[in-house]
């Protein structure tokens, strides 16, 4: 499968101070995109990457793709305690026979502490 | 407003029971999955449908059942077979084809216990 896998397992970092997740996956994609997840509930959208971006903005997130390497990373800079969640990547693309399966990885849960 | 349904957010079931969690979607989206988590633990792929009347087994899929009647539902089934249903159950949807905005919806999940 398209199953990406994140790292660190989890980060805690104090409040004002960047974090950066990594993402790895071993199959070619048409984009990757990273998830945030409050503790109980579903997973929301983040940011989306094609495989032709190498880096991408959103407010104060950043995430890079390097396609050679089949890695991504996502920074979140001036953290806040409402940062505190768990993060997830997830490569897009077929993964056999049109196939075009949504996996998830365990994630990096970060602790931003006040 | 377009988003994705679950229901119940809470369900409880005594051990040799099928139970049904209900996802429904009003967003046009062609594939819809299910997902089950475990405490302190990422997301594994139950199911997932492309098109109506078709769906695939995902990582996990013995002791679950799917169907895809209608474009906006994907019911789930957790049948007796499941040994350990105890988790919480997870639907998105998303456009699938290349080219379309793969962004995924979630619901806010189903916690389902066995009593």
């Amino acid at each position: 499968s398209q199953q990406g896998e994140e790292d660190p397992q989890a980060l805690s970092i104090q409040e004002g101070e960047n974090a950066t997740m990594n993402c790895s996956y071993k199959t070619s994609i048409n984009n990757l995109q990273w998830y945030r997840q409050n503790s109980g509930r579903g997973l929301v959208h983040l940011i989306l990457i094609r495989s032709n971006e190498r880096e991408k903005h959103s407010g104060r997130l950043r995430v890079t793709l390097d396609t050679s390497k089949k890695s991504s990373s996502l920074l979140i800079t001036a953290s806040r305690a409402a940062d505190t969640a768990s993060y997830f990547c997830a490569p897009w693309g077929d993964s056999g026979a049109g196939s075009y399966q949504l996996t998830f990885g365990k994630g990096t849960k970060l602790s931003v502490i006040p | 407003d377009g988003g994705i349904t679950q229901s119940p957010k809470y369900l409880f079931r005594k051990e040799g029971q099928n139970v049904t969690l209900s996802c429904e979607q009003n967003l046009n989206h062609d594939a819809m999955y299910w997902y089950r988590q475990d405490p302190g633990q990422g997301l594994r792929l139950i199911y997932y449908s492309q098109i109506v009347n078709d769906f695939q087994k995902g990582d996990i899929a013995e002791g679950y059942s799917v169907s895809r009647e209608k474009k906006e539902s994907f019911p789930l089934t957790v049948t007796s077979a499941q040994k350990n249903p105890t988790a919480f159950y997870l639907c998105a949807s998303t456009a699938w084809r290349p080219g379309q905005n793969t962004e995924a919806f979630f619901g806010q999940g189903t916690r389902l216990t066995v009593v």
